[in-house]
């Protein structure tokens, strides 16, 4: 069964430093791949999505994520964190002719920025 | 502008009760879809929906029910509440057709069960 584990339930930068978010799907087929981000008491946001055109993807915010099939990875970074960033990022897959639209989802990463 | 609300955000409810939660679209999507959020195990799927009349079972289903009568709603229904089922419950749709489709969440709606 597919799966995506995310390294690390809460990871701290200090502002202007890089943010690094780990995700790693288990699939022998590689499928589609999203990031989503939750503002506190907020429903989730997309944040970017891999759909097999550029291994590198970019999203809003700043944010990017880069494809790699041979580690299967789909890790999330931004060059410069900002406080704004605090939130919690979940990273998500779907297989590729697979259900029509069930995704599933990591147990989240909590990234604090500080000052 | 389209949008995806839940009703109500915050319940507070007793053991034993039933329960229901609205999820209404305003984007005409296919998909709907339910998922409870809880600390530690991430968004889990509980009932989806491919269209009018189509309902599926998602990976924690027990206790829950969902009924698909239009496009834009899709409830959720606790039958008999239990102390487990506190969380936090999101609806999500998407326009369907395509792996590649975003899901767009609703604000989700919290739930006590005392």
């Amino acid at each position: 069964a597919q799966s995506v584990t995310q390294l690390g339930s809460h990871v701290s930068v200090s502002e202007g430093a890089l943010v690094l978010l780990r995700c790693n799907y288990s699939s022998s087929v590689p499928p589609y791949l999203f990031w989503y981000v939750q503002y506190p008491n907020q429903g989730l946001q997309l944040l970017l999505k891999y759909t097999s055109a550029a291994t590198l993807v970019k999203g809003i915010n700043g944010f990017e994520a880069e494809f790699k099939k041979s580690e299967t990875s789909f890790h999330l970074t931004k060059p410069s964190a900002h406080m704004s960033d605090a939130a919690e990022y979940f990273c998500a897959v779907r297989m590729y002719g697979g259900s029509q639209g069930n995704l599933i989802f990591g147990k989240g990463t909590k990234l604090s920025v500080k000052p | 502008d389209a949008e995806i609300t839940q009703s109500p955000r915050h319940k507070i409810t007793e053991t034993g009760r039933q329960v229901t939660l609205a999820c209404h679209q305003t984007w005409n999507h296919n998909n709907m879809f339910w998922y409870r959020q809880d600390l530690g195990h991430g968004l889990r799927l509980i009932h989806y929906s491919y269209g009018v009349q189509d309902t599926n079972k998602g990976e924690v289903s027990d206790g829950y029910s969902v009924s698909r009568s239009n496009t834009e709603d899709l409830p959720l229904t606790l039958e008999s509440a239990a102390s487990s089922q506190t969380s936090v419950y999101f609806c999500a749709s998407s326009a369907g057709g395509a792996s590649t489709d975003t899901q767009y969440f609703g604000p989700g709606t919290r739930l006590t069960v005392l």
